[in-house]
């Protein structure tokens, strides 16, 4: 059965890099035509999709966080991450890692979820 | 890109039928048929209850049905039950520049 885990610290300072890494289980990053995705959700704004990866390492990213974003997969770790740079309150939210009911989908139907980690940033 | 607009809140009674509207744009919801719907739990993960427009996952009751006209969807619950009291979520797929859009939630109590 596939699982999500996300992980990383849950408080982060203002101007500084939010890194967190969701770790697959129950099936194989570089064997599924799947894109993996990024999606995080706080009070003001709703959910929001922050982007989605390919096993070889295509990256599709929300424009209005593109310039901050960074999405990576380690396949031989079956994970992969998100780096938000230049963080402000206004990222603090829980994120999930999700993967999408139809394979080779960027946005589609999530039908896998992580629990979702909850980000804080503050000094 | 803005994001689709759902009702705040919904109500009915056991056993009865609710409809939430999401309604969006010729950009996202009336141009592509990969309308979502997702039920939201306090404190849990979001669950998806439709997909491309009217596509239950496995799993999911099908008294959860779900529609799409012009640039409106909606998802319809039917004999609702206590625990179908949640948060539900639509979303659409948006093309190959912006690629997706939620919207803002409704509140579905159960009375």
């Amino acid at each position: 059965q596939l699982q999500l885990q996300e992980s990383g610290p849950g408080l982060v300072k203002p101007s500084e890099t939010l890194s967190l890494t969701c770790t697959v289980s129950g099936a194989s990053i570089s064997r599924n035509t799947y894109y993996w995705a990024w999606i995080r959700q706080s009070p003001g704004k709703g959910l929001e999709w922050i982007g989605s990866i390919y096993y070889s390492g295509s990256a599709y990213y929300n424009p209005s966080l593109r310039s901050r974003v960074t999405i990576s997969v380690d396949t031989s770790k079956n994970q992969f991450s998100l780096r938000l740079s230049s963080v402000t309150v206004a990222d603090t939210a829980v994120y999930y890692c999700a993967r999408p009911a139809v394979p080779a989908a960027i946005f589609h139907g999530m039908d896998v979820w992580g629990q979702g980690t909850t980000v804080t940033v503050s000094s | 890109q803005s994001a689709l607009t759902q009702p705040a809140s919904v109500s009915g009674s056991p056993g009865q039928s609710i409809s939430i509207s999401c309604t969006g744009s010729s950009r996202d919801i009336g141009a592509y048929n990969y309308v979502s719907w997702y039920q939201q739990h306090p404190g849990k993960a979001p669950k998806l209850m439709i997909f491309a427009v009217s596509n239950r996952p496995s799993g999911v009751s099908d008294r959860f049905s779900g529609s799409k006209s012009g640039n409106t969807a909606s998802l319809t619950i039917s004999g609702l039950q206590a625990d179908d009291e949640a948060d539900y979520y639509c979303s659409s797929y948006t093309g190959t520049m912006t690629f997706g859009v939620f919207g803002g939630g409704t509140k579905l109590t159960v009375l």
